[in-house]
């Protein structure tokens, strides 16, 4: 079983729908949890952290259930531009700060 | 400011040869770490530098790879002798100490092995 799983999607959404993705982690001593987006053939790059009360940015909402082990994120009003991967990653308790484990991601595709 | 920046960005060598990967993190940044996707797979984690200290390795996945970041500023990755399953991309990102939770990637080499 991976450490982090993410459904493969892809998701294919018309503009302004609402997305949601889950992520669960088997670790439970995971510490840090994140989403980062990911374009095709380009770097990762973190869209946001995740804290255990939820935590919100413009349109996106993440959330995080220790006791289940599962993450979301939520994209509200979906735009042309959200269309990448998504990457659902978490980092162990005791890890150095870069030693992170990546889901295999989630890829949106939003369609006008 | 220039991000982290990867030399070479695309590589297609024969099974058996050697590659070198070259990394120039964000300037002033004291972390550096690479990470590898190879096909179908999902991102990990191969090591972390601390300047040019070794602080984490515990994702290189045999003695065929060797980081270096000798006087802490430029990092390379060899790959030698590369074989088939060594086929990815390879990815270089690096943050500040104390820098919190934002690692900076860089676009990647990709290394294709025939």
């Amino acid at each position: 079983r991976k450490e982090v799983e993410q459904d493969p999607g892809p998701f294919n959404v018309p503009e302004g729908a609402t997305v949601a993705f889950n992520c669960t982690y088997s670790n439970s001593a995971s510490q840090s949890f994140f989403w980062y987006r990911q374009d095709c053939r380009k770097e990762p790059k973190l869209l946001m952290s995740v804290y255990s009360s939820g935590n919100e940015d413009g349109r996106f909402t993440a959330q995080l259930n220790r006791a289940s082990q599962y993450i979301s994120l939520l994209i509200r009003d979906s735009k042309l531009s959200d269309s990448a991967t998504y990457l659902c990653v978490v980092k162990r308790y005791g890890g150095s700060q870069g030693n992170l484990i990546f889901g295999k991601g989630t890829k949106l595709s939003v369609k006008p | 400011e220039a991000g982290v920046t990867q030399f070479p960005s695309h590589s297609v060598i024969e099974k058996g040869q050697t590659v070198t990967l070259r990394c120039d993190p964000i300037s002033g940044h004291d972390n550096l770490y690479w990470y590898r996707r190879v096909m179908g797979k999902e991102i990990k984690f191969l090591l972390h530098f601390v300047k040019e200290s070794k602080q984490d390795e515990s994702g290189m996945p045999n003695n065929r790879f060797l980081a270096e970041r000798t006087g802490g500023t430029y990092s390379t990755l060899k790959v030698q002798p590369a074989e088939l399953e060594d086929s990815g991309v390879y990815f270089c990102a690096s943050s500040p100490q104390g820098g919190g939770n934002t690692i900076y990637f860089g676009e990647g080499s990709w290394l294709t092995v025939v």
